[in-house]
């Protein structure tokens, strides 16, 4: 069964270093999403990829993160420089097009420590 | 403006009682979708079931079964005969279909069941 692929799984990190993570899509999707999951809170989008265009980062604090996804496949989010407020689960999740985003497809995340 | 609301912070049990998790949902759309999402201690978001608007019927699933009231804007969450298994983090989910994806999550239940 395709999965959404995520990696690292763990991430210990100092404030104010720089960050990247990872996902790679199931294959053939055309939409990909960032969540990021606060402690004790719900998952909410950070951004949204139509292949490898933008359409909603309204959510992504742009001063110190950015997300790309190149050739519209496989994305990278990143944070320079890291805060201790960015302590997280950083979820990827990708559908196979923006009308069909009902059926949102969740990798395994990513935690994120910041120290 | 879209909300989910999951009023249970924790829930305890002893194993084989019956549990139900409650959400309550606002929307000024008329299309959407419901979901409710597992997350174990691993983190993983797990898909349990996706209602849309249209479809009232109650479901059952094994052990799990889900009531959909429009009039009431509630979507429970019944767990019949709880395992120690089901210990996790619940979250119910609403998708606006003009939203184009951008899920809006509860701030979930973390239900233990005691063996």
């Amino acid at each position: 069964e395709a999965e959404v692929a995520q990696s690292p799984r763990y991430k210990i990190t100092e404030k104010s270093q720089a960050v990247a993570f990872w996902c790679d899509p199931i294959s053939g999707h055309a939409t990909l999403y960032w969540y990021r999951q606060i402690l004790g809170q719900g998952p909410e989008l950070l951004v949204q990829f139509q292949d490898e265009s933008v359409v909603d980062d309204s959510q992504l604090p742009k001063d110190r993160f950015s997300a790309e996804r190149l050739k519209g496949v496989d994305s990278t989010l990143k944070i320079q420089p890291a805060e201790l407020g960015d302590s997280a689960m950083y979820l990827c999740a990708s559908s196979p097009s923006r009308e069909m985003a009902y059926e949102q497809y969740f990798g395994p995340g990513t935690r994120l420590t910041v120290t | 403006a879209q909300k989910v609301t999951q009023a249970q912070t924790e829930i305890s049990v002893v194993e084989k009682e019956d549990v139900t998790l409650d959400c309550v949902y606002e929307t000024r759309d008329t299309t959407y979708y419901l979901f409710w999402y597992k997350q174990p201690p691993s983190g993983e978001l797990v898909f349990l079931i996706r209602r849309n608007s249209f479809d009232e019927q109650n479901e059952i699933s094994g052990r799990y079964s889900w009531n959909f009231q429009k009039s009431t804007s509630s979507f429970n969450f019944t767990i019949t005969a709880s395992q120690v298994v089901d210990s996790a983090v619940y979250f119910c989910a609403l998708s606006e279909w003009g939203s184009q994806g951008n899920l809006i999550f509860g701030k979930g239940t973390k239900l233990s069941v005691k063996p």
